[in-house]
């Protein structure tokens, strides 16, 4: 069974640093591209980055380009999402997400707050 | 950036009939849009790929179409379980970019 676990999402204040991360179970991980989708409370889905199969190739949201890293250890079964100089806007649920002809896996989110 | 915009914002339907959705982009992204299904406090499902194949495990009842700009998600008979927030996707050129969503809720 696929499953995709995110974990690390959390308050921190504006300015901060916060790093998630995805646990991979049930397929083979190195073989997929993988997402961050996030979800402001009320709001619509938003694109945030995206990292190739063996990782040599990134993509950002233009609201998050230069203050996220993505990244991933084929190793561990990880995907990584290193998030900087936070804003209140970027409170939201995180979702990593598999992409095979489209996003056909997503985790159940981790919540980050962004409050002094 | 492509923008994607959905109609109508909120589509009210009786249990039992059809409901379509609407997804239009502002420059053509081929066939590559997704639908997908969203209900409180869940992820997101994978509804249809390649703007008319759905994905594995879908009822037959949920059919995508449309090429280009202009695209469609019809669910031929709603099901208590089918009311819910529906995004269109694309991912044709990055970023990737999703509608706002349509909420299909009952009438």
């Amino acid at each position: 069974e696929v499953q995709l676990v995110e974990s690390g999402g959390g308050l921190v204040q504006p300015g901060g640093s916060l790093r998630l991360s995805c646990a991979a179970s049930g397929f083979t991980f190195s073989s997929y591209a993988m997402h961050w989708v996030r979800q402001a409370p009320g709001k619509g889905l938003e694109y945030v980055s995206a990292i190739s199969s063996n990782g040599g190739s990134t993509f950002y949201a233009n609201s998050v380009k230069g203050r996220f890293t993505i990244s991933r250890d084929n190793s561990k079964n990880t995907l990584y999402l290193q998030m900087g100089s936070l804003r209140a806007e970027d409170m939201a649920v995180y979702y990593c997400a598999r992409y095979s002809s489209g996003l056909d896996y997503w985790g159940q989110g981790t919540l980050v707050t962004v409050s002094s | 950036e492509i923008v994607m915009t959905q109609s109508p914002a909120t589509l009210s339907v009786s249990p039992g009939e059809r409901a379509t959705l609407s997804c239009r982009a502002s420059q053509s992204v081929s066939t590559n849009l997704a639908w997908y299904q969203q209900k409180p406090g869940q992820a997101p499902r994978l509804l249809i790929y390649g703007a008319s194949t759905r994905a594995t495990g879908i009822p037959a009842r949920f059919s995508g179409s449309g090429s280009g700009t202009e695209f469609t998600l019809t669910i031929s008979s709603l099901q208590s379980e089918d009311f819910a927030v529906y995004y269109c996707q694309q991912y044709n050129n990055w970023p990737w970019t999703f509608g706002q969503g349509t909420k299909v809720e009952i009438k």
